[in-house]
């Protein structure tokens, strides 16, 4: 267990929806980062957050926007949403962003779109 | 083309033998990480390198980082059923936004006992 919790675990839904990806970061680490993991792309960064603040931007498309809360949890929207935009998407987090390179990753969530 | 070449793709081999897993780029990183990560799961860290040069053993498992800091590899003794798995390298490129992480295309490991 990595300290990383994602909810929800498995998400389907139509295309033209639009979802909410919840990510509460293991105990004292300020960064969050979100991740696409799909099987022709591999694991992809999209966006990274610190400390409330976004910090990296990723091949993130427009449809798509996060944020992190005073309470360090972050949020992943996904809009409009396409078949291709099936995929596991992951967050993952870290102390802080100078010598963060270490990153735990949660378990997952599992988005069809059907 | 991909920052972060890995190979091989698949590895299939019988329980008790070694195996070497590689990562390579033209581009400097400042860190490297293996990650190893099973069906519908998140990646597991398992070593991080920061220095040229150095070597890390965990286990069976033993990680090196080129001197010039472009490649990794990461090598396996007496494999078993247990290490099947997808395997990961993935650094953040020096110079850039740290975390900011670029992943190999992950080599997909299978044990037969």
């Amino acid at each position: 267990d990595s300290g990383v919790t994602q909810t929800p675990k498995h998400l389907i839904t139509a295309t033209g929806q639009r979802v909410t990806l919840r990510c509460s970061p293991r105990s004292g680490d300020l960064s969050v980062y979100w991740y696409q993991q799909s099987l022709d792309q591999g694991l992809q960064f999209l966006i990274q957050y610190y400390n409330g603040e976004e910090r990296a931007k990723g091949n993130i498309l427009e449809r798509f926007s996060a944020q992190q809360f005073p309470d360090l949890h972050s949020e992943l929207n996904l809009s409009s949403l396409e078949l291709g935009d099936s995929a596991l998407y992951f967050c993952a987090s870290s102390v802080g962003v100078l010598g963060s390179y270490e990153q735990y990753f949660g378990p997952g969530t599992r988005l069809t779109v059907t | 083309t991909q920052l972060l070449e890995q190979s091989p793709q698949f590895l299939s081999i019988q329980e008790g033998e070694n195996l070497t897993v590689y990562c390579n780029s033209s581009s400097v990183f400042s860190s490297l990480q293996w990650y190893r990560q099973e069906p519908g799961e998140g990646p597991v860290l398992l070593v991080t390198v920061v220095t040229g040069g150095e070597v890390k053993k965990l286990k069976r498992l033993t990680f090196q980082f080129g001197d010039a800091r472009k490649d990794s590899s990461l090598h396996i003794t007496a494999a078993q059923p247990g290490d099947t798995g997808l395997y990961l390298c993935a650094g953040d490129l020096f110079g850039t936004s740290y975390g900011k992480l670029t992943f190999g295309q992950g080599t997909i490991l299978t044990v037969h006992p």
